[in-house]
């Protein structure tokens, strides 16, 4: 496609229900970044993938959220039992390749918790 | 304290007038990107710059490696500027640290 995509734009959540948010990067993109924005908070970084591998899940907030990328392209990141803590935007950006190039970004996952 | 600091936090302008966003930040990066956020949450990247000055239309960006700040200036501004600036930095990894952002007005 044209640019980044990720679906859903909105989801709301029951507590305790598992989520899967998608992202699909721009075409020939081998680097994908999710990061995360909170009410009120900036952005924060929570893995990134090369290729199909995540060398730096630093960023993800607990043990309850995990990410894979299949085919170099499509990414899910996945909550299971969500609390009303993960209620934030999700968003997604990819670059053509890694160091300093211009990352693109998706229009975000706006995810409610309640 | 965190890595990277953006002032002001928030800023009114009127139309027309020049606007200077500033960021700072405390670790050793191998590039600084300026990104803009529309009140419909889409994020589009303006600049990333490692050295020097950049120049997009009415937007110019410098950056000072020695004294780990950057610039962001918006000449000419218009009500359309309206958005939240953000400053993230790269500093050896592939991740990006982000600054809180500054949050744009620019009144007709």
């Amino acid at each position: 496609g044209a640019g980044v995509s990720q679906s859903p734009s909105n989801k709301v959540t029951e507590k305790g229900k598992d989520v899967e948010l998608r992202c699909d990067p721009i075409s020939g993109h081998t680097a994908l970044y999710w990061y995360r924005q909170s009410l009120g908070q900036g952005l924060e970084f929570l893995i990134y993938f090369q290729g199909n591998s995540a060398p730096d899940k630093s960023g993800l907030p607990s043990d309850r959220f995990s990410a894979e990328r299949t085919g170099g392209s499509v990414s899910t990141l996945t909550i299971q039992r969500t609390q009303q803590e993960d209620s934030a935007v999700y968003l997604c950006a990819s670059s053509f390749d890694f160091g300093n190039t211009e990352a693109f970004f998706g229009q975000g996952t706006r995810l409610t918790v309640v | 304290k965190n890595e990277v600091e953006q002032s002001p936090q928030n800023l009114t302008a009127q139309e027309g007038e020049f606007i200077t966003i500033n960021c700072s930040y405390s670790v050793g990066i191998s590039a600084l990107h300026w990104l803009q956020q529309h009140p419909g949450g889409g994020i589009v990247s303006l600049f990333m710059l490692s050295s020097g000055k950049k120049k997009h239309g009415r937007l110019i960006a410098t950056i000072n490696i020695q004294e780990k700040h950057s610039s962001l200036h918006i000449t000419a501004s218009h009500p359309r500027d309206s958005a939240v600036y953000i400053c993230a930095v790269r500093s050896g990894s592939e991740k990006l640290v982000f600054g809180k952002g500054t949050k744009l007005t620019v009144n007709p």
